[in-house]
């Protein structure tokens, strides 16, 4: 069992519509962090998500922590081609360090 | 600032074979991680290096091993190699622990 299941697993969707992905779990986090990944690279920080039921915006990608701390949803509004990647949600371990736990990921194309 | 490099990019290896993988991290962090990435699996922690020290480790078998010099830079090894560890192998860096991490490119390694 993962410890983060991410959903949609695959999605492919035409430029200029919109988005949600979602990051569950059972288990209660004090924060948690999403990545977007594209071919060829390393995973790039995208925004931590602190507070239960906080919400933080990056241009037009916007960031939801749910109340309960559990999960996570990251909407994209009117998707560009340049957004096309793997996008991972990841917790950090509790016992301190920077051991990142990752989800599953959603793999996103976005086509012209 | 230059960021993660690792080397080699690409590196194509027989099953007994060992590798050693390397890593640099950005100037000025003293935390560095290994991360496994295969289709299967996702990204996975393999093990985290602070000041020299090993301050975390994944659930890998004893093949995988790593080490950090004074200079911050990292290693990781993996001998007898299997078929199952062909991956991307990812090294992340960050100034202490529990800040942003900063993820280089990649290692691919093949094993045939």
């Amino acid at each position: 069992t993962q410890l983060l299941e991410q959903s949609p697993q695959f999605l492919s969707i035409q430029e200029g519509e919109n988005l949600t992905v979602y990051c569950n779990s059972s288990s209660v986090f004090s924060s948690l962090q999403w990545y977007r990944q594209e071919p060829g690279e390393g995973p790039v920080l995208l925004v931590t998500v602190v507070t239960g039921g906080e919400v933080k915006k990056l241009k037009r990608l916007t960031f939801q922590f749910g109340d309960a701390r559990k999960d996570s949803s990251l909407h994209i509004t009117a998707a560009q081609p340049g957004d096309t990647g793997l996008y991972l949600c990841a917790v950090l371990y509790t016992g301190g360090g920077n051991k990142l736990t990752f989800g599953t990921g959603t793999q996103l194309k976005v086509e012209l | 600032k230059a960021g993660v490099t690792q080397t080699p990019r690409y590196l194509i290896k027989t099953r007994g074979q060992q590798v050693t993988l390397s890593c640099s991290p950005i100037s000025g962090h003293r935390s560095v991680s290994w991360y496994q990435q295969t289709p299967g699996q996702g990204l996975q922690f393999l093990f985290e290096y602070f000041s020299e020290t090993q301050r975390n480790k994944g659930n890998f078998p004893g093949r995988f091993s790593g080490r950090q010099f004074s200079n911050s830079r990292s290693e990781m090894n993996v001998s007898t190699l299997e078929l199952g560890d062909s991956a991307l192998y990812l090294c992340a860096s960050s100034l202490v622990g529990r800040s942003p991490l900063h993820f280089g490119n990649g290692t691919r390694l093949t094993v045939t």
